[in-house]
Parts: C-alpha cells; structure tokens; sequence
C-alpha cells in the first residue's frame, strides 16, 4: 500500500528556532519520488523539493535541508533559524514510478502546520 | 506560459445542481490530476490522466467525472453536487523526463485552486 504519515498536525515556534518536520511513507515500488510542498496562507502549493529513490544524498537549500533515509522510510525537512514568513501548511507527497508508471499521481500526507511566532 | 489555469475561483451551488470545473496548461505536461483539499485530510486524488484519451481514478473518485480529449484540458464534472463535495480543488500537471532504462518523474504545477460550495 502507498502511504504518506505527517504525525505533527500543528508546531508553534518562536523565530529563529530550528524546527523539524516529519514524514514517513510506505510503497510497494522499489522506484518512488518523494515531494514536499509548501502552502502559505494565500492558498496555493508551492513545490520545494523533489527526491528519487535512488538518491539518499541530503540537500541543503540556504535555510532548507532535508534528510531522506529509506532504511527508516523517511523524509524528514528541517527549517533552520525560522522566519515568520516560513509560517504555512507543509505536504510530503510520494508519487510511484517503475512498473506501476503512475507520474500523474501523487500520495499526500496530512499537513504539517507550522506557525512561526515573532 | 500561464501555467496551469482553473476557473472559476469560487462557486455556490445548490444540492443537485451539475458543474463543469476547467483546468487547462500550456506546458505541454502529458499528466494531469485533480486534487479536493479537506480540512486535516490534506490533497486527495480524485481522477488523473497520463495523455490525451487516458483517464483513472484516484482516492475519491465517486461524484466525478473527467475527460481528456486535448493534451491542454482537463475538465472536473460533478454530475449531481452533494454537501459532501464542498471543498477546494486543486489541479496538477506534471511531465516524465527520458532516462536510459525508463522515465523520471517530475513534480506536480498546481493551478490557483476552486474553492466550491455546495448548498
């Protein structure tokens, strides 16, 4: 079965703090995509990262930096020195790939709210 | 490029009222999908559609139809609306990259979003 688990509905900071976002999944193909995407309160999705199977490598991207590790079916993002503008929904989503060929599909988990106080 | 458009942005019907919600690209993104977002269910996927003439259903989709019979369109019909269908939608396409061996796929454009309101 194909499944993304955001645990953390809601996390409240206080700017500057680092903060970590989980996310977990579960998929029967052995060639997946892993996403995350950003949602401000204006509304729409805003595409942060994306990360095939095969790739383990972390990525930093100035305050950004994610740490996918598939022997714990994880893909976790981290926020460092947090902004208020940072404050917004946060998706992880899985797309399968290989035999099942389902690029038009993604699986998303629940959201992760996070709330940056100044 | 516009991206990916949809319209309209906000709609009221009534129960048992038929809508067409329009999502077009001019990426030429050989994969399109529709999304409804609830509260705390994050995106759900309704129908998707891998070219012009191939659809399937997602997650959710009992309510809906979709057709595609443009690379560009990707119309969402709700035949008959029902209070549970209030929700906004959001559509997606995205492309595969070539690879030695197969396909890369890449992330999902998401249009602006429907927010719909079923009386």
């Amino acid at each position: 079965a194909q499944k993304v688990t955001q645990a953390q509905t809601e996390i409240s900071v206080v700017e500057k703090e680092d903060v970590t976002l989980d996310c977990v999944y579960e998929t029967r193909d052995t060639t997946y995509y892993l996403f995350w995407y950003k949602q401000p309160p204006s509304g729409e999705l805003v595409f942060l990262i994306r990360r095939n199977s095969f790739d383990e490598q972390n990525e930093i991207s100035g305050r950004y930096s994610w740490n996918f590790q598939k022997s714990t079916s994880s893909f976790n993002f981290t926020i460092t020195a947090s902004q208020v503008v940072d404050s917004a929904v946060y998706f992880c989503a899985l797309s399968e790939g290989g035999v099942y060929n389902q690029g038009g599909k993604l699986i998303f988990g629940q959201g992760t709210e996070l709330s940056v106080k100044p | 490029n516009a991206g990916v458009t949809q319209t309209p942005k906000f709609q009221v019907l009534k129960t048992g009222q038929s809508m067409t919600l329009q999502c077009a690209q001019d990426m030429n993104h050989e994969y399109m999908s529709w999304y409804r977002q609830d509260p705390g269910m994050g995106l759900r996927l309704i129908h998707y559609s891998v070219g012009a003439g191939i659809t399937d259903q997602g997650e959710v989709p009992n309510g809906y139809n979709v057709s595609r019979s443009t690379t560009e369109d990707f119309p969402l019909r709700l035949l008959s609306a029902a209070p549970s269908q209030t929700s906004v939608y959001f559509c997606a396409s995205s492309y595969s990259t070539s690879l030695a061996g197969g396909s890369s796929y890449n992330e999902q454009f998401f249009g602006p979003g429907t927010r719909l309101t079923v009386l």
